[in-house]
């Protein structure tokens, strides 16, 4: 079966840095994405990582380690309009997916 | 190009009512995939297609039918509507399993 654990909410300033770690357990892992999700809205992607290591793209940075099955997402220079539901979801090598639950990301002035 | 698209975006059901909810993508890509999200909550995958003809089940199939007769369709059949399937479905699509999913605006159902 597939496991997948985020924390639940994390608030912080404008300006300041979030990490959002994400714990999985999965047979036939094949990669670990991110998605970022405002009230009332879709789900849009944010990152990918298949390999081991960091991806940066913009603000935003992900990272995996296959032999821990943990990756984090880290949130740069947090402006007002991130605020949202952050999820990090599992691929298997048969092309399912699973979420996690999501972690709600505050950001206050 | 519209991306994914879904319809209807509202529907209200009785209990026992059958519908199909529509999912379309012009993206030409090969996976597609149904999850329902429910307040508060993540994104659990219902049925799942890796090309026309090929659908396999994910976490929360019951109660509904799928099926892939084309690449660019992928209606959801929710066979006898209950209110436990009161929820926001959305459709997806990916050019492949690690690739970027892109999402439906969503249709939020609800079961009276």
């Amino acid at each position: 079966g597939q496991s997948l654990e985020q924390p639940s909410e994390v608030t912080a300033v404008e300006g300041a840095i979030v990490q959002i770690n994400c714990t999985y357990q999965t047979s036939g892992f094949y990669g670990l994405s991110w998605y970022q999700q405002h009230d009332g809205g879709a789900p849009t992607f944010l990152s990918y990582n298949a390999l081991d290591g960091l991806e940066e793209t913009g603000r935003f940075s992900s990272f995996l380690s296959r032999s821990d099955s943990y990756g984090y997402l880290l949130l740069q220079e947090l402006q007002m309009k991130d605020s949202a539901s952050y999820f990090c979801a599992v691929t298997d090598s048969w092309g399912k997916f699973q979420f996690g639950a999501g972690t709600q990301v505050v950001v206050t002035p | 190009n519209a991306g994914v698209t879904q319809t209807p975006k509202f529907q209200v059901l009785k209990t026992g009512q059958s519908m199909t909810l529509q999912c379309a993508q012009d993206m030409n890509h090969e996976y597609m995939s149904w999850y329902r999200q429910d307040p508060g909550m993540g994104l659990r995958l219902i049925h799942y297609s890796v090309g026309a003809g090929i659908t396999d089940q994910g976490e929360v199939p019951n109660g509904y039918n799928v099926s892939r007769s084309t690449t660019e369709d992928f209606p959801l059949r929710l066979l006898s509507a209950a209110p436990s399937q009161t929820s926001v479905y959305f459709c997806a699509s990916s050019y492949g399993q690690g690739n970027e999913q892109f999402f439906g605006p969503g249709t939020r159902l609800t079961v009276l």
